[in-house]
């Protein structure tokens, strides 16, 4: 089936303005988590949901950050205010029964 | 929580070389060690992972050890390749319950020709 969706792969905003990140996981994944990614880094870990149970937010790095995630499959990350420290890829990932994490091809976010 | 560290953060060898990737985890409790391949300007993409229950696994020219003991895995890649070439994150988490994964800061790998 479909892999990880993530939508839309670039967005230009500017600073101030709120923004929308969308993931579609894979069907029948229960678990989703949110990365984010700059330029040569690695990967910043944001927001982990896990079917029912309250969201695991330590990663996020402001209360201009937050997430939901609407019916246990789709997720939307939505950053308020928009900075040009927010400048980054955003990754969605789902996980498997497995324990194996599937990557969608990631927002590619410009603050300018 | 979960702590990773990953060594070297950059590695250049020959094409033909061998390439190893160390990491080290602080919980106990994580008992999954995948290692994932981001390709310039791609996703990361699993291509190997290890279970606590044994201590290498090995997939053509690439093998994972894992140590619990001492807590940390390492990544093996023989007979490198140019499409080698990309960054490697290795990971922790648990299997049951809470299972946020954490992930090391990676390592770029360059396969010179």
């Amino acid at each position: 089936g479909a892999g990880v969706s993530q939508s839309p792969s670039n967005k230009v905003t500017e600073k101030g303005k709120d923004v929308e990140l969308r993931c579609d996981p894979i069907s029948g994944h229960t678990a989703l988590y949110w990365y984010r990614q700059s330029l040569g880094q690695g990967l910043e870990f944001l927001i982990y949901f896990q079917g029912n149970s309250a969201p695991d937010k330590s990663g996020l790095p402001s209360d201009r950050f937050s997430a939901e995630r609407t019916g246990g499959s789709v997720s939307t990350l939505t950053i308020q205010r928009t900075q040009q420290e927010d400048s980054a890829v955003y990754l969605c990932a789902s996980r498997s029964p497995k324990n194996i994490q599937y990557f969608g091809a990631g927002t590619r976010l410009s603050v300018l | 929580g979960e702590n990773v560290e990953q060594h070297p953060s950059t590695l250049s060898v020959q094409e033909g070389d061998s390439a190893v990737i160390k990491c080290t985890y602080s919980d106990s409790a994580s008992n999954y060690f995948p290692w994932y391949k981001q390709e310039l300007g791609k996703r990361p993409q699993l291509i190997i992972d290890i279970r606590s229950n044994v201590g290498e696994k090995k997939d053509q020219r690439i093998a994972v050890t894992l140590n619990k003991t001492a807590k940390h895995f390492s990544l093996h890649i023989t007979e490198t390749q140019p499409e080698d070439s990309a960054v490697y994150f290795c990971a922790a988490s648990s299997t049951g319950g809470y299972q946020k994964v954490t992930f090391g800061i990676g390592t770029k790998l360059q396969v010179i020709p």
